[in-house]
């Protein structure tokens, strides 16, 4: 059964930089795609963009600037990176799984609030 | 950036049948974009129902549906369960590119 649980600081200043990171437990890293994606406080769901374990990404083109995900394979992490943010990057932050089919299952999501 | 658009919100009575859509600012949805649909429920992380259109998953009640409808995707509810009462987001990909509608928040009443 696969597990993700991630992690990364969930006050930041404007203008700082996000970062978290996911970590994989159980099941192949290799074989999917692992994904960010947001949740602002009461809103909808936001596609961040997501790598697989040979570092190919596909971006959010509106988030593109700022946004890096990078991967890890010898630790089976994944790790998401906003600089400049704003309190409009305020949202609660899920990794999750990619496949043909499903996204799933999800990380415990980290809320990142961006506040002065 | 293309944008997804879905109904803000829809009221269905238990037992009856409502249909939620997905459309691109790009145009018509086609198979090409890959429609997925999630299910999510307060508190929880969202589930997917519909993939690659009309595709269900194992977890999918067969009273959930997907099609293309008059250039959107289509997410039909046949038979609606006080249970389906949540909040119903679609998904298009644009080339490697993936966007969320808005949500679309269901009541069963």
């Amino acid at each position: 059964q696969v597990q993700l649980q991630q992690w990364g600081a969930g006050l930041l200043k404007p203008s700082e930089t996000l970062s978290l990171t996911c970590a994989v437990y159980g099941g192949s890293f290799s074989a999917y795609y692992w994904s960010w994606i947001r949740q602002p406080p009461g809103k909808g769901l936001e596609w961040i963009g997501e790598i697989n374990h040979s570092g190919s990404t596909n971006y959010n083109p509106s988030l593109k600037s700022r946004v890096t995900i990078s991967v890890d394979t010898s630790k089976n992490q994944f790790s998401l990176k906003v600089i400049s943010v704003t309190a409009a990057d305020t949202a609660v932050y899920h990794c999750a799984r990619s496949t043909y089919g499903e996204i799933g299952p999800w990380g415990q999501g980290t809320l990142v609030t961006v506040s002065s | 950036q293309a944008v997804v658009t879905q109904e803000p919100s829809l009221t269905v009575s238990p037992g009856g049948t409502v249909t939620l859509t997905c459309g691109s600012s790009t145009g018509a949805v086609t198979s090409g974009h890959y429609p997925y649909w999630f299910q999510q429920k307060p508190g929880q992380a969202p589930r997917t129902l519909i993939f690659d259109t009309t595709n269900k998953h194992s977890w999918t009640p067969a009273r959930f549906s997907g099609s293309l409808l008059g250039g959107k995707a289509a997410l039909t509810l046949s038979g609606a369960q006080p249970e389906d009462e949540a909040e119903y987001y679609c998904l298009l990909s644009y080339s490697g590119a993936r966007v969320f509608g808005g949500g679309t928040k269901l009541t069963v009443l």
